[in-house]
């Protein structure tokens, strides 16, 4: 049973171009956290957001925690072929507990 | 140097076989974290182990066993291989006893791409 639902899966798009990732769930997460990942190695960290409504940027990159704390979506302004890769969502459920995992939206960015 | 290394990077193998995959960390942390991935399902808990003496199933753990031999150390096998488990296999560490922020994130090795013939 997959907790996080992401969409969409895979998205290409041109240089220049906006873009949203959404991450869903029925469940209620303490924390929510986006990593992204290349070919040939693991995925690394973006970012945290832990309160319902919280909105954290990262130069072209907008992150967003629903309120309810069961969804959240990141925004790319301006893609550039640099932002290609894999994104995935995680939700943990208590303090230092497991991460549950979205399927990832793989992202390409055509120059 | 990494700080969360595995070992080997690239293995191919046959049906039945044992397989281990290790996993090292300098990072001084207590909780280390084995999972697979596989396209389009994302990143899926195979076993976990929150310190030495700690160890715990996660999603998928059948077929897989875990060894915890140090708190820098967590290995992976793989007791009679089949192919359904030809995959990427990444190791994770966190920290504990920290803030909410700092004990969930997670620092993943590059992984180890298994193929299982």
């Amino acid at each position: 049973t997959q907790l996080l639902e992401q969409s969409p899966q895979f998205l290409s798009i041109q240089e220049g171009e906006n873009l949203t990732v959404y991450c869903n769930s029925s469940s209620v997460f303490s924390s929510l956290q986006w990593y992204r990942q290349e070919p040939g190695e693991g995925p690394v960290l973006l970012v945290t957001v832990v309160t319902g409504g919280e909105v954290k940027k990262l130069k072209r990159l907008t992150f967003q925690f629903g309120d309810a704390r069961k969804d959240s979506s990141l925004h790319i302004t301006a893609a550039q072929p640099g932002d290609t890769g894999l994104y995935l969502c995680a939700g943990a459920h208590n303090q230092g507990g497991k991460l549950i995992f979205g399927q990832g939206t793989e992202l390409s960015v055509k120059p | 140097d990494a700080d969360v290394t595995q070992t080997p990077r690239n293995r191919i193998t046959k049906t039945g076989k044992r397989i281990m995959l290790e996993c090292s960390q300098t990072k001084g942390h207590d909780r280390m974290y084995w999972y697979r991935q596989d396209p389009g399902l994302g990143l899926r808990l195979i076993y976990y182990s929150f310190d030495v003496k700690d160890i715990n199933k996660g999603e998928i753990s059948d077929g897989y066993s875990v060894s915890r031999q140090a708190q820098a150390k967590f290995s992976l096998s793989l007791e009679s291989a089949i192919p359904n488990q030809t995959a990427l296999y990444f190791c994770a560490t966190s920290e504990s006893g920290g803030t909410l922020l700092s004990t969930d994130t997670q620092y993943f090795g590059p992984g180890t791409r298994l193929t299982v013939l």
